[in-house]
């Protein structure tokens, strides 16, 4: 069964202080891990798909990387906008089902 | 991506009774999904729902207390039948426009049971 744990949990940083997410999974051949940013009160909304390790994606100030084991999302220089809720999630097999982690609850202090 | 709509966006029900919740898509989707989210949780799949046919359940979820339909590729339906306490959470839709592609989500159904 695939296993998602992202840590930490919550995260409070300063405006400008970088830092980064981790996402471990364990799974069966992976056909995609994804990041996804879940504000209050609203659905996920889509921020990356990586495919291989060594892959990288870029958005402002997000990137994604991804390893064999583990999947990392940099911020950096956050702005109090950024806060939210960060999911991974992923994919496997021939499968549709996507399993997500319990995510990482980012506040970012003016 | 397409955008997703829910109806309701939240309710307030009593134990023993059932809500349908409605999902519309603006525009054809290949796939359909039903999420819950409790509080604090991640999301977990209840099911995938099939055009034209019985929707696919996942373990822990059956169709006689979670009734899905879908009759075309832009609307989809979730019931929960017989509400317990134990069923408030967020209920989210979630659709794929191709096979490969990424999922989308709608803005969730905030249901209490009281």
């Amino acid at each position: 069964e695939d296993q998602v744990t992202q840590s930490p949990e919550a995260l409070r940083l300063q405006e400008g202080e970088s830092s980064s997410l981790n996402c471990s999974y364990t799974v069966s051949g992976l056909r995609g891990l994804f990041w996804y940013r879940q504000d209050p009160g609203k659905g996920p909304e889509f921020l990356f798909t990586l495919y291989s390790a060594g892959e990288e994606k870029e958005k402002e100030r997000l990137k994604a990387t991804l390893t064999k084991k583990e999947s990392f999302l940099h911020i950096t220089a956050p702005k109090p906008e950024d806060s939210a809720t960060y999911l991974c999630a992923v994919r496997s097999g021939g499968y549709q089902k996507v399993t997500f982690g319990t995510g990482t609850k980012l506040q970012v202090i003016p | 991506s397409a955008v997703i709509s829910q109806k309701p966006s939240r309710d307030i029900c009593q134990r023993g009774t059932s809500l349908t919740i409605q999902c519309q898509v603006d525009s054809q989707v290949t796939m359909m999904f039903w999420y819950r989210q409790q509080p604090g949780q991640s999301l977990t799949l209840i099911a995938t729902a099939n055009q034209g046919s019985e929707a696919t359940y996942e373990s822990g979820f059956v169709i006689d207390k979670f009734p899905i339909s879908r009759p075309n590729l832009t609307f989809s339906t979730l019931t929960v039948s017989n509400m317990s306490p134990e069923d408030s959470s967020i209920y989210l839709c979630s659709g794929k426009e191709t096979w490969d592609n990424e999922q989308f989500f709608g803005p969730g159904t905030r249901l209490t049971v009281l």
